[in-house]
């Protein structure tokens, strides 16, 4: 059974600082997606990146950017140039390809952007 | 506008009284999914469905159930909810291509007393 572990269950960020959140995964597949949910005190959950296992080349959207490392099955997000609206919980979830249903999601990051 | 409409967003009820969440894709998904969501727990997933009439259990099934009659819609019934039911409700829809993202609802906060 897949796994997505976060080992840090709260961050704090200075506005304008840069802030990496960890999430590790463990799985005996070699094809699959991992994400990053943003969940504001809205409880939306927004999709913030996306990457997919085949592509060596990580993933960025604007201020957001992660480090895939599929070796050590390490999967972490940059936000640079952090604001006041990043402060939500941030969750990381792999999904198995082709199966386009289950998602499996970490614990969850709690992230504060201090002004 | 592209959605996952889930009704209600708050609900308080007792131990033992059925109550149902609905939710309703317009996305014309294949895939349907309820997840709850626990602290400390990230979100779990309780049944998912790949097509209509066609639904299997997730991580955690236990004391819930769902039906997929229609493509657009998949309702939660717990039949007797406890309070260890008490939870965040999600539900969520993607396409059949593997490389959509999963569309959410807004969320079903559940007390059980």
């Amino acid at each position: 059974a897949q796994t997505v572990t976060q080992s840090q269950p709260e961050m704090s960020v200075q506005e304008a600082e840069t802030v990496t959140l960890s999430c590790t995964y463990d799985t005996s597949e070699s094809d699959y997606y991992l994400f990053w949910y943003k969940q504001p005190p809205s409880r939306q959950m927004i999709l913030v990146i996306r990457q997919e296992a085949y592509k060596q080349q990580n993933a960025t959207e604007n201020r957001f950017s992660v480090n895939f490392q599929k070796a050590a099955k390490s999967f972490s997000l940059k936000i640079s140039d952090s604001q006041l609206g990043d402060a939500a919980m941030y969750f990381c979830a792999y999904r198995l390809r082709p199966s386009g249903s289950r998602l499996t999601f970490g614990e969850g990051t709690q992230l504060t952007v201090n002004p | 506008e592209a959605q996952v409409t889930q009704n209600p967003r708050y609900l308080i009820t007792v131990t033992g009284k059925k109550l149902t969440v609905t939710c309703s894709q317009n996305m014309n998904h294949e895939y349907m999914s309820w997840y709850r969501q626990d602290p400390g727990l990230g979100l779990r997933q309780i049944y998912y469905s790949m097509n209509v009439e066609v639904t299997d259990k997730g991580d955690v099934p236990e004391g819930y159930k769902v039906s997929r009659k229609e493509k657009r819609n998949f309702p939660l019934i717990l039949e007797s909810p406890s309070p260890n039911q008490t939870s965040l409700y999600f539900c969520a829809s993607s396409a059949q291509e593997s490389n959509t993202e999963a569309f959410f609802g807004q969320g079903t906060r559940l007390t059980v007393v």
